[in-house]
């Protein structure tokens, strides 16, 4: 199976810029995440979906980011404007919903904000 | 506060060598433990997922291991390999909070010819 695709796979934007993540899931999975990892450091989330809906964004900084899973597939998370201290790198993530199910990653968007 | 302490923060041994990673939990109620492996520069990847009444589980030269009652979990590592070169990361789920996950913060391990 195809795994979880993420674009792009570097960023780099001038700080006050806006900047869009896209994911892909793995079909039929319904439930998508979105982390952000620092250098170091596990995983933090972001957002939860199922579905099209989302279940958990009390960590998502509603100021400035916005995420947004259209018809329960696809995904895109948006920082607008951007921060030094977004530099980061966004995992999507995607498992089925049984509470047992593994959480299948995509391999990142790496993001530096100069 | 739900908490995952790993240690040790990094370790570098011998190709051949096996190794002992460790994880303490403060995750309540408690719904299951996963260790995951990361390479540099790519997205975690799931080696086991234990439930309360698992005490042990495998996947290949990795095995994990579940003391419910002291909130404890190691993954050993048989005969190392330079793939195994990776931080390795243990997660707890906890029950009646949506499933939510507790990251801990990895072991960086190396494996040296």
């Amino acid at each position: 199976e195809a795994g979880v695709v993420q674009s792009p796979r570097y960023k780099i934007i001038e700080k006050k810029q806006p900047v869009a993540f896209w994911c892909n899931p793995i079909s039929g999975h319904n439930t998508l995440y979105w982390y952000l990892q620092n250098l170091g450091q596990g995983p933090e989330l972001l957002i939860r979906y199922e579905n099209e809906e989302a279940v958990d964004d009390s960590q998502l900084p509603k100021d400035r980011f916005s995420a947004e899973r259209l018809k329960g597939v696809d995904s895109t998370l948006k920082i607008q404007p951007a921060e030094l201290g977004d530099s980061a790198v966004y995992l999507c993530a995607s498992s089925l919903s049984s509470y047992n199910s593994p959480l299948h990653f995509g391999n990142g968007t790496r993001l530096t904000v100069t | 506060k739900n908490q995952v302490e790993q240690s040790p923060q990094s370790l570098i041994i011998l190709e051949g060598k096996n190794c002992t990673l460790q994880c303490n939990y403060t995750v309540s109620p408690f719904s299951n433990l996963r260790w995951y492996k990361q390479d540099t520069g790519r997205g975690p990847v799931s080696l086991t997922i234990m439930t309360f009444s698992e005490n042990t589980k495998s996947n290949g030269r990795y095995t994990a291991t579940l003391d419910a009652d002291t909130k404890q979990s190691s993954l050993h590592i048989t005969a190392s390999q330079l793939s195994d070169s990776a931080s390795y990361i243990c997660v707890v789920s906890a029950r009646r909070q949506g499933n939510k996950l507790t990251f801990g913060t990895g072991t960086q391990l190396k494996v040296e010819l």
